[in-house]
């Protein structure tokens, strides 16, 4: 049973193109986290989101967190080569973060 | 300030023997928690160590075992081993109580043979 479902689940883009991945769960969270992963690495955590309806901005990448707190999304604007990576999204049921569910990721490519 | 380092970062090992993998988490968390990550796929989590302890467990059977040290670090044992434990074993590290994301380490890539 897969908690966290991430769409899309492959996303081939050229430079400059805006695009968004979606985080969706029928669970509520108390938190929720996305990363990026490169090959052969560990996952890089980018954001942590708490609170119902929030928002949060890095650089060119907005971040959602549903009202509801059972989903989230990550918009990303004028994609670059620099983006292509696997994108996670995982959420935590309790303060503690050290539980995460995982979806399955959305591997990007961005051509230049 | 040192992030969460883990060794080996590959290892290959024969069907049927035992592996220990080993973490250190970031200067100032105190919860360890390992995951199993599979080619294409997200993390699963095996277990979480705080205080010493076993705190929460996944879907993984008792071949799966570990330990936390009194510096926080941690280890992985896995007696057994299949050619389906072959994944990408990662630790990461975060501090009780607060909802500011896991830190990662770069993990350990395993191949059972």
């Amino acid at each position: 049973t897969q908690l966290l479902e991430q769409s899309p689940q492959f996303l081939s883009i050229q430079e400059g193109e805006n695009l968004t991945v979606y985080c969706n769960s029928s669970s509520v969270f108390s938190s929720l986290q996305w990363y990026r992963q490169e090959p052969g690495e560990g996952p890089v955590l980018l954001v942590t989101v708490v609170t119902g309806g929030e928002v949060k901005k890095l650089k060119r990448l907005t971040f959602q967190f549903g009202d509801a707190r059972k989903d989230s999304s990550l918009h990303i604007t004028a994609a670059q080569p620099g983006d292509t990576g696997l994108y996670l999204c995982a959420g935590a049921y309790s303060g503690n973060t050290g539980k995460l569910i995982f979806g399955q990721g959305t591997t990007l490519q961005v051509k230049p | 300030d040192a992030g969460v380092t883990q060794s080996p970062t590959h290892l290959i090992k024969t069907r049927g023997q035992q592996v220990t993998l080993r973490c250190s988490p970031k200067s100032g968390h105190d919860t360890v928690s390992w995951y199993q990550q599979a080619l294409g796929q997200g993390p699963q989590f095996i277990f979480q160590y705080y205080e010493e302890e076993e705190r929460q467990r996944g879907n993984f059977p008792d071949r799966f075992s570990g330990h936390q040290f009194p510096n926080y670090s941690s280890e992985l044992n896995v007696n057994a081993l299949l050619l389906g434990d072959s994944a990408l074993y990662l630790c990461a590290s975060s501090l009780v109580g607060t909802p500011t994301g896991a830190f990662f380490g770069q993990g350990t890539r395993l191949t059972v043979v």
